[in-house]
């Protein structure tokens, strides 16, 4: 069965200071790769996906994640965190390969906080 | 170019009563899925349609959920009879067809049993 841990439950980071949050998988065919964010009272936005290609995936809002197979993780990066981004990040995998219906599998999330 | 929409957008109900929710996908979408997400946990599939067909309903509670999607189009997620443990927040997504396209979802429904 597929799965995604998000190791963190929250981040802390002062504004201005890179961020990352980290997401690792498990699939048994190759994985696609989503990062979605929550605000309060409100739905998943979507920020970015990894589908194949370059490792470094750019996003929305200055976003980025680097895929690594061999650790099997898709970790989101930002270069300069800003209080805006305070919210919170799930991790999703679905395996290419069809196995589980083509589900796209959450992580638990990881609550990030920029610190003025 | 109108997004995901969900009514109502909270609900509260006594436990043994039924609720309905319901789901406009975005336009040409065909897949639709409706996922539950308890406070502090990731969002857990429930049922995922392709078109008016069930692409995988492994994690429904089928004893007392139900949902479908006529026409292709809006989905009706019932509960009955609705237990304290499934209050949550219920969200629907919808995407284009292919494993490798992003969902986008609606602002969630807050069902609140007591």
């Amino acid at each position: 069965a597929q799965s995604v841990a998000q190791p963190e439950d929250q981040v802390n980071v002062a504004e201005g200071n890179p961020l990352t949050v980290k997401c690792t998988y498990s699939v048994s065919g190759n994985p696609y790769l989503f990062w979605y964010v929550q605000y309060p009272n409100r739905g998943l936005q979507f920020l970015l996906k990894y589908i194949t290609g370059d490792n470094l995936v750019k996003g929305s809002y200055g976003f980025e994640a680097e895929f690594n197979k061999s650790q099997t993780s898709f970790h989101l990066k930002k270069p300069s965190a800003l209080v805006s981004d305070s919210a919170l990040y799930f991790c999703a995998v679905r395996d290419s390969s069809g196995a589980g219906s083509y589900q796209l599998t959450f992580g638990k999330g990881t609550k990030l906080s920029v610190i003025p | 170019e109108a997004g995901v929409a969900q009514s109502p957008r909270y609900k509260i109900i006594e436990k043994r009563q039924s609720v309905a929710f319901w789901c406009n996908p975005i336009s040409g979408h065909a897949t639709l899925y409706w996922y539950q997400q308890i406070l502090g946990q990731g969002p857990k599939l429930l049922i995922q349609f392709q078109n008016n067909g069930v692409v995988d309903d492994s994690q429904l509670p089928k004893d007392r959920f139900s949902a479908e999607r006529l026409k292709g189009v809006d989905s009706t997620l019932k509960i009955q009879p609705a237990k304290l443990e499934d209050s949550a927040v219920y969200l629907c997504a919808s995407s284009l067809v292919g494993s490798n396209t992003e969902a986008f979802f609606g602002q969630g429904t807050r069902l609140t049993v007591v």
